[in-house]
């Protein structure tokens, strides 16, 4: 059973840079499958970030890509998220996630991110 | 790319079917089979309940169905339980290599 754990600062100053890691444990972040971030705006829905193989290959999502990296530890076995540029707009609960055959199928519990001086 | 659209709400009493509509472009539902659909309790993560349109993971109850025709996706829960009650949301991989996901739909059973 896949287990996804999101850690970092829950308090990011706007203009600053938001940084997530997520440890995977249960499976390979080597194994076939594509890792994503999800999140989520309080009271509001879900937004696809990006998403990273273990070879580095990277999609984004185009309303985020200017701001946003993720990267893959393969020796940690975890995979990182770092947003730069942050305003209030991008206080949110932050998701990590495994991908399954185009869905995400797996899914962290979450970590609340908020920006504020 | 906007979000695809869905109700804000839907309501229905124990034991009735309802369906959630989601409405994208022929850019993503119009051209992908990669129709996905999460139900999310209050303060917890979502869950995957509908991959590539219509297929349950192993293990979920087949009230849950999914269907496509041209941009418009649907998911219908028959047989509506107390437990239902959560937001769903829809998701699409798109023709930009990204995914997208819908506005959301509080279901209440009455």
């Amino acid at each position: 059973q896949v287990q996804l754990q999101e850690s970092g600062p829950g308090l990011v100053k706007p203009s600053g840079t938001l940084s997530l890691t997520c440890a995977v444990s249960g499976d390979s972040i080597n194994s076939d499958s594509w890792w994503s971030w999800v999140r989520q705006p309080p009271g509001k829905g879900l937004e696809w970030i990006g998403e990273i193989y273990h070879d580095g290959r990277s999609n984004y999502n185009p309303s985020l890509k200017s701001r946003v990296a993720i990267l893959v530890d393969k020796s940690k076995n975890q995979f990182s998220l770092k947003l730069t540029a942050v305003t209030a707009a991008d206080s949110a609960v932050y998701y990590c996630a495994r991908n399954g055959w185009y869905c995400v199928d797996e899914w962290g519990q979450g970590t609340l991110v908020i920006v504020s001086s | 790319q906007s979000a695809l659209t869905q109700p804000a709400s839907v309501s229905g009493s124990p034991g009735q079917s309802i369906t959630i509509s989601c409405t994208g472009t022929s850019s993503d539902i119009g051209t992908h089979n990669y129709v996905s659909w999460y139900q999310q309790y209050p303060g917890k993560a979502p869950k995957l309940i509908i991959s590539e349109v219509s297929n349950r993971p192993s293990g979920l109850s087949n009230r849950f169905s999914g269907s496509k025709s041209g941009n418009t996706a649907s998911l219908t829960i028959s047989g509506l339980q107390a437990e239902d009650e959560a937001d769903y949301y829809c998701s699409s991989y798109t023709s930009s290599t990204f995914y997208v996901f819908g506005t959301g739909t509080r279901v209440t059973v009455l």
